[in-house]
């Protein structure tokens, strides 16, 4: 069964770039099987998607963060990344890991999230 | 605005049935398989429902899902206070190439 973990500052300022990882264990970061997600969920509202990397370096950005999101994947380390620039108050949410299974685009293993607060 | 629709709430006393929906578009719904997720207060979502009526693992067959052209369903029946969360409906977005979600749905146990 796989097991995601974020993690990263808890605290980013405003215009500075927001860097998490997501560290997969019981399970390999090169499946063929999945894509690694980021979702993101500011507090007190609902879901939303940032991004997905396969572990041969393809990726899918939203559309309405593409310009300032990056995902990466380090497969020696079974983790991938999230770089999030230029940040605002608006960016403050829980964001969480998770893989999608590539047939069904189900989320079907979530890391705990993590709290990003943007503030000076 | 999410791309998918869900009612922002529904209620139902303990032990009866509730259906929530969740309407999309032939880009998304309409061509791909619907996955729903629970949400339980402070934590992380759970895969609920997938391939648009599958249960996974130890997910109670008190859950069903149902899809039918660009609009889907769950359905919990014999409500129990355990159920109270919050309801989210997704799927893979073809012209968009991401994953959409509804606005999630929160379920009161009256």
């Amino acid at each position: 069964q796989l097991q995601l973990q974020e993690s990263g500052p808890g605290l980013v300022k405003p215009s500075e770039t927001l860097s998490l990882t997501c560290t997969v264990s019981g399970g390999s970061i090169s499946s063929s099987s999945y894509y690694w997600g980021w979702i993101r969920q500011p507090p007190g509202k609902g879901l939303e998607w940032i991004g997905s990397i396969y572990y041969s370096g393809s990726t899918y950005y939203n559309p309405s963060l593409k310009s300032r999101v990056t995902i990466s994947v380090d497969t020696s380390k079974n983790q991938f990344s999230l770089k999030l620039s230029s940040v605002t108050a608006a960016d403050t949410a829980v964001y969480y890991c998770a893989s999608l299974e590539y047939s069904s685009s189900c989320l079907d293993y979530w890391g705990q999230g993590t709290l990003v607060t943007v503030s000076s | 605005q999410s791309v998918l629709t869900q009612p922002p709430s529904v209620s139902e006393a303990p032990r009866q049935r509730v259906t929530i929906s969740c309407s999309g578009s032939s880009s998304n719904i309409g061509n791909n398989a619907v996955n729903w997720y629970q949400q339980l207060p402070g934590k992380a979502p759970k895969l609920l429902i997938y391939y648009d009526d599958l249960l996974p693992s130890g997910v109670s067959d008190r859950f069903s899902g149902s899809k039918s052209g660009t609009s889907a369903s769950l359905a919990i029946s014999g409500l129990q206070s355990e159920d109270e969360a919050d309801y989210y409906c997704a799927a893979w977005d073809d012209r968009l190439n991401v994953v959409v979600f509804g606005g999630g749905t929160k379920l009161t146990v009256l």
